[in-house]
């Protein structure tokens, strides 16, 4: 597609259930972000990949928060037992990383929220 | 650690009239600057980007922001307000490690503009 795709748009669960949120970056990108980004707040940085690893994942909350990219292109950033705190809107960001200080696109979020 | 300070939650100006978003920031080597738009219900936007080059930087939609090292400010500036301009505004600021763009975001300026 032309941009970076998330799904789905709106989440509903239930505390202490599992969630998967999905990401489509664009492709040929090789760099794949995960931020969140609470009520009132900037987007906070969760994890980076750079092809099929996680090159910096010092932003995950703890350990219920996992996310993979097993094939270098879709993520899933996955959260177990959620919280009411994990309600906030999940962002992906894709770039080509050819060089540094090159520009991030971002998807349109996931919103999660937890009853 | 990198941090920058938005320090105005809430702008309003009418259309028309000249447009000054605030933010100062807080680094220990030459920082990367940017400053990202979003309107509701879509992707972060990239409006323009500071990299050690100019320090007056110019960005879409007639945006441009001056990087003052003695202030330690990125100030973004618009001549002229739009309506379409209304959006939510984020400062940032990078801390690239090896091609890493993990970016800190500000807390965010929402801008309304006035009929």
């Amino acid at each position: 597609g032309a941009g970076v795709s998330q799904t789905p748009s709106n989440k509903v669960t239930e505390k202490g259930k599992y969630v998967e949120l999905r990401c489509d970056p664009i492709s040929g990108h090789t760099a794949l972000y995960w931020y969140r980004q609470s009520l009132g707040q900037g987007p906070e940085f969760l994890i980076y990949f750079q092809g099929t690893g996680a090159a910096d994942d010092s932003g995950l909350p703890n350990d219920r928060f996992f996310a993979v990219r097993p094939e270098g292109s879709v993520s899933t950033l996955k959260i177990q037992r959620t919280e009411r705190g994990d309600s906030a809107v999940y962002l992906c960001a894709s770039t080509l990383l050819t060089a540094t200080n090159e520009k991030l696109f971002f998807g349109s979020g996931t919103q999660l929220s937890v009853l | 650690a990198q941090s920058v300070t938005q320090l105005d939650s809430h702008v309003s100006v009418s259309e028309g009239t000249p447009v000054l978003l605030r933010c100062n920031y807080s680094s220990s080597y030459s920082p990367s600057l940017f400053w990202y738009v979003q309107h509701p219900n879509k992707g972060l936007q990239l409006l323009l980007k500071y990299t050690s080059a100019a320090t007056l930087v110019k960005g879409i939609n007639g945006f441009e922001a001056e990087f003052k090292k003695s202030e330690t400010s990125f100030h973004l500036t618009k001549p002229s307000a739009h309506m379409s301009d209304a959006a939510e505004y984020f400062c940032v600021v990078s801390e690239s490690n090896f091609g890493n763009e993990k970016l800190t975001f500000g807390t965010g300026t929402r801008l309304t503009i006035i009929p």
